[in-house]
């Protein structure tokens, strides 16, 4: 079975400074890994992915991440925000098994602070 | 444009009723699948179907059902068995269903008990 777990409910920054949304994950098999966006009352996009090869994985919106196997993570960073980038933030994965089931995490609501 | 579309935007179910989502997609997408998201826990699967005629249960089927007749429409029905229905309702799409593909979501649904 797979669990993630995203260790910030709430992340509130100010306009242009840095922020890092943090993954962490649980699996008994290998998983490829996404973070998706959810702007108020939308659906979710994708962001970015990481399927294999370099383990900084760079998305839309300036966004990038990066793949840590020995600690399970795949932390969301992106070094200076707007306020359009306030939204909900999902990491999610998805095992190297069968169907698409994609596991995802509580998320993140980022508040970005003028 | 190519899309998912949900509707309708709000619905609001009796005591006693059954109800049913539409989940229409012009992608030409094999797969579709079925989320529910609650405040603070993320999206959970409900069902998925990678093929017309044939769908699965995913992590919360009980007190639902979907039919596949088309490759385009993918229904929910909330029966009146689901005790706690009020939720946000979320339609996805995949080309294939494989594990690393992205899935493209619909705008939701947001369904409310009387």
């Amino acid at each position: 079975a797979q669990s993630v777990t995203q260790l910030d409910s709430q992340v509130p920054v100010f306009e242009e400074a840095p922020v890092e949304l943090r993954c962490n994950y649980s699996s008994s098999v290998s998983v490829y890994l996404f973070w998706y966006v959810q702007y108020p009352n939308q659906g979710l996009q994708l962001l970015l992915k990481y399927l294999s090869g370099s383990t900084l994985v760079k998305g839309i919106n300036g966004f990038e991440a990066e793949f840590n196997k020995s600690q399970t993570s795949f932390h969301l960073r992106k070094p200076s925000v707007h306020i359009s980038d306030t939204a909900e933030y999902f990491c999610a994965v998805s095992p190297f098994q069968g169907a698409q089931k994609l596991v995802f995490g509580q998320g993140t609501r980022l508040t970005i602070n003028p | 444009d190519g899309g998912i579309t949900q509707s309708p935007k709000y619905l609001f179910r009796k005591e006693g009723q059954n109800v049913t989502l539409s989940c229409e997609q012009n992608l030409n997408h094999d797969a579709m699948y079925w989320y529910r998201q609650d405040p603070g826990q993320g999206l959970r699967l409900i069902y998925y179907s990678q093929i017309v005629n044939d769908f699965q249960k995913g992590d919360i089927a009980e007190g639902y059902s979907v039919s596949r007749e088309k490759k385009e429409s993918f229904p929910l029905t909330v029966t009146s068995a689901q005790k706690n229905p009020t939720a946000f309702y979320l339609c996805a799409s995949s080309t294939s269903g494989s594990f690393e593909e992205t899935q493209y979501f619909g705008p939701g649904t947001r369904l409310l008990v009387l």
